[in-house]
């Protein structure tokens, strides 16, 4: 079946760093493609979304673009805060039904 | 923010003992899922729901039963609950109806499931 990976965490950072998580997946064709964050107590909430190749998702200084040559969709932040600090997820769409999720990546951030 | 509710939040339970996780949304979503979260492995997708009585397996589904009677309602059933499915599960709908592919999954706030 299909699968998304994303890099190992955790990954700590001091704050104003630049981030990037990779994230890959395997599903052909294009699927839709998600960056979720989960704060710590909390259920997991939409980031950004590409529903095509070449598309960028970006939201709270938050980018990923949709690579189909690469079939990648790796986020990126150019200075994280502390507040970013959380669990992030990438994921893909491609059945009508299911949204598969990577393994998930623990942000920490020091002030 | 979209409407839903699990329950329990906690619970604690002996192997061998039934143990029934309820999903109650209020937004009218046609897909209901059940996903688990465990160190390592992310979310992994149990069953989901595409409609009253309109139910199928996601890819962790065995030991694991569901049911939805009503629109708003998905129950998540541990016929006879092991130390394997200690775990939070969290209960996610689908705005997008016939295509949740394209579209956001809102997630429930977990429920947090211990076995002994």
């Amino acid at each position: 079946g299909n699968s998304v990976t994303q890099m190992e965490g955790p990954v700590t950072l001091s704050e104003e760093a630049f981030l990037t998580i990779n994230c890959t997946y395997t599903a052909t064709g294009y699927p839709s493609l998600f960056w979720y964050v989960q704060y710590p107590g909390e259920g997991l909430q939409l980031l950004l979304k590409a529903t095509k190749a070449d598309d960028k998702g970006s939201n709270k200084g938050f980018e990923a673009t949709y690579r189909k040559e690469t079939t990648s969709f790796h986020l990126e932040k150019g200075s994280v805060q502390v507040s970013d600090s959380a669990v992030y997820f990438c994921a893909e769409g491609s059945s009508a039904s299911k949204i598969i999720f990577g393994s998930g990546t623990r942000l920490s951030i020091r002030p | 923010d979209a409407g839903i509710t699990q329950s329990p939040r906690h619970k604690v339970t002996e192997t061998g003992t039934p143990v029934t996780l309820r999903c109650h949304q209020t937004e009218n979503h046609r897909y209901m899922y059940w996903y688990r979260q465990d160190p390592g492995h992310g979310l992994r997708l149990i069953h989901y729901s595409y409609g009253v009585k309109d139910t199928d397996k996601g890819e962790v589904s065995d030991g694991y039963s569901v049911s939805r009677s009503k629109t708003e309602d998905f129950l998540l059933t541990l016929e006879s609950a092991t130390s394997s499915q200690t775990s939070v599960y969290f209960c996610a709908i689908s705005e997008s109806g016939d295509r949740p592919n394209t579209g956001e999954l809102f997630f429930g706030e977990g429920s947090r499931l211990t076995v002994l």
